[in-house]
């Protein structure tokens, strides 16, 4: 299956701070990128979809200026999360898709903690 | 709007006993995918299958087996013969097809189901 990097795989930060989550596709072109958290003991919910050289599309609920997508890259996706707080603690899962792309791999995922 | 329900929230069983996982779905699209995944301790998502709504056959691979029932909107997975390591949330998912029909859209969760499998 396709190859899917995420960095940190957790984080740790003080309220107030802003936190950059890194996505990569090792090996292959992601010309769309899903960004999904996970809180505790509940599901997934899609957060944006961005696509390459495009401004990131938010659902409803997520806060754009809070959550900056960039996708300036084929292979590379970050999520930054500004200003955090502990509801802000969550599981970030990014998920990028080639074009015609009929799998979808997830990333490892990021846990972040905000104290 | 889409929804996908897994109405067994828990699912305790004793190693090889057989176990089903219910998940059932609800859309206005016509051509759509379904999907289910596994999610162990670590958190990273297991792709299992991928399912669209054309092909209403049923697939087996090892152990595991999926019923899609497009008459009454489930997509049911069993896992035969259970395992310790088979102890995971198992989320089921539906997908849009994006605006070209070739490849999915934004997935949509159920909430999961917590299976324990005791040796």
């Amino acid at each position: 299956g396709a190859v899917v990097s995420q960095h940190p795989s957790w984080v740790i930060c003080k309220s107030g701070t802003s936190v950059k989550i890194e996505c990569r596709s090792l090996d292959f072109q992601a010309t769309t990128m899903f960004w999904y958290r996970q809180f505790p003991k509940q599901s997934l919910m899609l957060m944006a979809t961005s696509n390459e050289g495009s401004k990131a599309t938010y659902e409803q609920g997520v806060e754009k200026d809070k959550f900056l997508i960039n996708h300036a890259s084929l292979t590379l996706s970050t999520l930054t999360v500004t200003s955090a707080h502990p509801e802000d603690s969550s599981f970030y899962i990014c998920t990028p898709r080639g074009q015609g792309a009929a799998e979808q791999f997830f990333g490892p995922g990021t846990r972040l903690t905000v104290l | 709007a889409q929804k996908v329900t897994q109405a067994q929230t828990e699912i305790s069983v004793v190693e090889k006993e057989d176990v089903t996982l219910d998940c059932v779905y609800e859309t206005r699209d016509t051509t759509y995918y379904l999907f289910w995944y596994k999610q162990p301790p670590s958190g990273e998502l297991v792709f299992l299958i991928r399912r669209n709504s054309f092909d209403e056959q049923n697939e087996i691979s090892g152990r595991y087996s999926w019923n899609f029932q497009k008459s009454t909107s489930s997509f049911n997975f069993t896992i035969t013969a259970s395992q310790v390591v088979d102890s995971a949330v198992y989320f089921c998912a539906l997908s849009e097809l994006n605006a070209g029909g070739t490849s999915y859209g934004k997935l949509t969760f159920g909430q999961g189901t917590i299976l324990t499998v005791h040796p």
